[in-house]
């Protein structure tokens, strides 16, 4: 167990439909990460929070939003969700706002759309 | 823009069997060079940081080492459970109020008994 935790481990959903992924991070990180991984593209970064506040955007669509809360724990939205959003969704979390010590990634969330 | 390249895309060896996985970079300021491991349906974990070329950094059968333009992941005498997919990043360039690393695609292992 790594300390960041996912919620849920799998999703199966239907096109234009919307989900929300839920992560907590390992006890005393402010900073939250979401990233997609994906065969074809591999681990692509999609948004950072730290301590609540938006720090750096990556490939990010329109179609997805996330927010970090008071307690820390961060949720990403996906909707009008297409084929081609079926990836695996990781979170993971630092103590401050850099890599240089590493991140510590979560389980992840298997997200299928059909 | 920060770019990963690793190669070989994927190795089998056999168990005892040394090899190297190579990282080629090319990055504007290099702030930072990381190895992780990645587990069949888990997370990546991490496993070193490598700042400026000739630094090494070892652990257990692992060594990696850094240039300037490429980084070397030695497996000396693997074992079946060092199977994985081993990812390498780059921190160079700030994205909005931070550095965040640019992953490669990773090197798939294999080693059998």
């Amino acid at each position: 167990d790594s300390g960041v935790t996912q919620t849920p481990k799998h999703l199966i959903t239907a096109t234009g439909q919307r989900v929300t992924l839920r992560c907590s991070p390992r006890s005393g990180d402010l900073s939250v990460y979401w990233y997609q991984q994906s065969l074809d593209q591999g681990l692509q970064f999609l948004i950072q929070y730290y301590n609540g506040e938006e720090r750096a955007k990556g490939n990010i669509l329109e179609r997805f939003s996330a927010q970090q809360f008071p307690d820390l724990h961060s949720e990403l939205n996906l909707s009008s969700l297409e084929l081609g959003d079926s990836a695996l969704y990781f979170c993971a979390s630092s103590v401050g706002s850099g890599a240089n010590y590493g991140y510590t990634f979560g389980s992840g969330t298997r997200l299928t759309v059909v | 823009e920060d770019q990963v390249t690793q190669s070989p895309e994927a190795l089998r060896l056999q168990e005892g069997e040394s090899s190297s996985l190579n990282c080629s970079y090319t990055v504007s300021g290099l702030r930072g060079l990381f190895w992780y491991r990645q587990d069949p349906g888990k997370g990546p974990e991490f496993l070193f940081t490598l700042y400026s070329a000739g630094e090494e950094k070892e652990k257990e059968r692992l060594k990696a080492t850094l240039t300037k333009k490429e980084s070397f992941l030695h497996i000396t005498a693997p074992k079946p459970e060092d199977s994985a997919t081993y990812l390498c990043a780059v921190q160079g360039g700030r994205r909005g109020g931070s550095y965040i690393p640019t992953f490669g695609r990773g090197t798939s292992l294999i080693v059998h008994p």
